[in-house]
């Protein structure tokens, strides 16, 4: 049973295009994220939703655009690709307002912009 | 500003000698710090959090308020504790969020 899973697991796309990366989790969590590791590894915070509300967007491209259907799914849409947006995104998630609470992560999604 | 500082980006040891993974943190309040690690292609896994004070796969890390620290450490390294390692800070205001440092890659040699 994954408890946070994405898709796909890797994409290569020309730049221009829009693609999108699904989300969910089965952990009953309230609070979901978006990250992105960059080809150094580091990692930051793109996007977080709880209860299907915004609550942190960091400073990202207009063409980044996350949408929460239901708090258990949180799925991020890329408008008009470019070259810099190759990186690993990972999805996580974790229940707020609880000390101590572990966030957990997806396995990543690969994206490669040719 | 909260911040995160892993000062290594790598660290290479041999087999069965001691690792310090170095962690600093500056936070404006309790925090509550994390280890990471990222075995290589796979997904981020919580190592240890501090107000467990556990020990897991060897690992320990104390938080030290006076020298604002939480290494991580393991006196036997072994071949398969290679991986990057994160130490993260929990924001505890409405946002919850995770700042990550930059990441040490740890690699044991045999």
């Amino acid at each position: 049973d994954t408890a946070v899973s994405q898709t796909p697991k890797y994409l290569v796309t020309q730049m221009g295009n829009d693609k999108s990366i699904k989300c969910e989790q089965n952990l009953g969590h309230d609070t979901m994220y978006w990250y992105k590791q960059d080809s150094k590894k580091f990692l930051k915070i793109m996007f977080s939703y709880n209860n299907k509300e915004l609550i942190i967007n960091e400073t990202v491209p207009n063409r980044f655009s996350p949408k929460s259907p239901d708090k258990a799914h949180l799925n991020l849409h890329i408008n008009s690709l470019e070259l810099g947006d190759s990186a690993v995104y990972f999805c996580a998630s974790s229940q707020k307002n609880r000390v101590g609470n572990t966030i957990y992560f997806g396995e990543g999604s690969w994206l490669t912009v040719v | 500003a909260q911040r995160v500082t892993q000062p290594e980006k790598l660290l290479s040891v041999f087999k069965g000698a001691p690792v310090e993974l170095k962690c600093n943190y500056s936070y404006s309040g309790s925090p509550e710090l994390f280890w990471y690690v990222q075995y290589s292609r796979q997904r981020l896994q919580l190592l240890l959090r501090h107000i467990s004070r556990e020990s897991i796969k060897g690992f320990t890390a104390d938080l030290n308020k006076g020298e604002t620290s939480f290494h991580l450490k393991k006196p036997f390294a072994q071949e398969e504790d290679s991986a990057m390692y994160y130490c993260a800070l929990r924001e505890m205001d409405s946002s919850y969020k995770l700042i990550f440092g930059s990441g040490t890659r740890l690699l044991v040699r045999p």
